[in-house]
């Protein structure tokens, strides 16, 4: 079981970009990295995942070094409605991916 | 685009009674989840289901939990006796397939006093 680390808050202002980085020291071979957010009383939703390299969809980049010990999930120009919990997960190899998440990365974006 | 609905949004209960939670996953995906948050807590999974039958259940499923696909459609999950500890946001979720994105539902936030 691969656990994951992240910050457990950062702030930021409307405008700028943030990068939320996620240790994953013990992620297996067939893991995949996947960073979904959090309103309060809401559902989680997906961002992004990726299992190599960079990888960016319309909402954010995921960049995941070569030894993919870490990743960093990017946000840019981040709004008010950015503030959310981001969590970083690490699937559980094959077979169900039984998603374990963390406590996630609290990020506030102030005016 | 499709998503994940639940249904109700809030469900309040008195102990000991029983509740059914229900979810309409998307429609073609094949792989079914119940996820719980109790308040200012992680989401925690608590089962997994294919074809009609539980794949995977945490330590949390015991035998007050099941889940259920009774037609096309819907993935219910019901507390047989609820307790005060069941209170939580219930979250189910859906994917293609085994290994694909999950994607979530609004969640159902229930109540038992």
């Amino acid at each position: 079981l691969a656990k994951t680390t992240q910050p457990i808050s950062m702030d930021s202002y409307e405008g700028q970009e943030v990068n939320i980085t996620c240790s994953h020291n013990n992620i297996a071979t067939n893991d995949y990295i996947t960073w979904y957010q959090q309103f309060p009383s809401q559902g989680p939703r997906f961002i992004i995942q990726g299992y190599k390299t960079k990888v960016t969809n319309e909402v954010a980049s995921l960049f995941i070094p070569a030894d993919r010990k870490s990743s960093t999930l990017s946000l840019p120009r981040v709004s008010l409605s950015d503030t959310a919990v981001y969590y970083c997960l690490v699937a559980e190899g094959t077979g169900f991916q039984k998603l374990v998440f963390g406590t996630g990365t609290r990020l506030l974006v102030s005016p | 685009e499709p998503e994940v609905t639940q249904t109700p949004s809030h469900q309040v209960t008195q102990m000991g009674q029983e509740v059914i939670l229900r979810c309409v996953p998307i429609s073609n995906h094949l792989y079914f989840y119940w996820y719980r948050q109790i308040l200012g807590q992680k989401v925690e999974f608590l089962v997994s289901f294919y074809n009609n039958e539980i794949s995977e259940k945490s330590e949390i499923f015991d035998d007050q939990f099941s889940v259920e696909r009774p037609d096309g459609s819907n993935f219910t999950l019901k507390i047989r006796s609820t307790k005060l500890e069941d209170s939580a946001m219930y979250f189910c979720a859906s994917s293609v397939g085994r290994e694909d994105t999950q994607y979530f539902g609004p969640g159902t936030r229930l109540t038992v006093l």
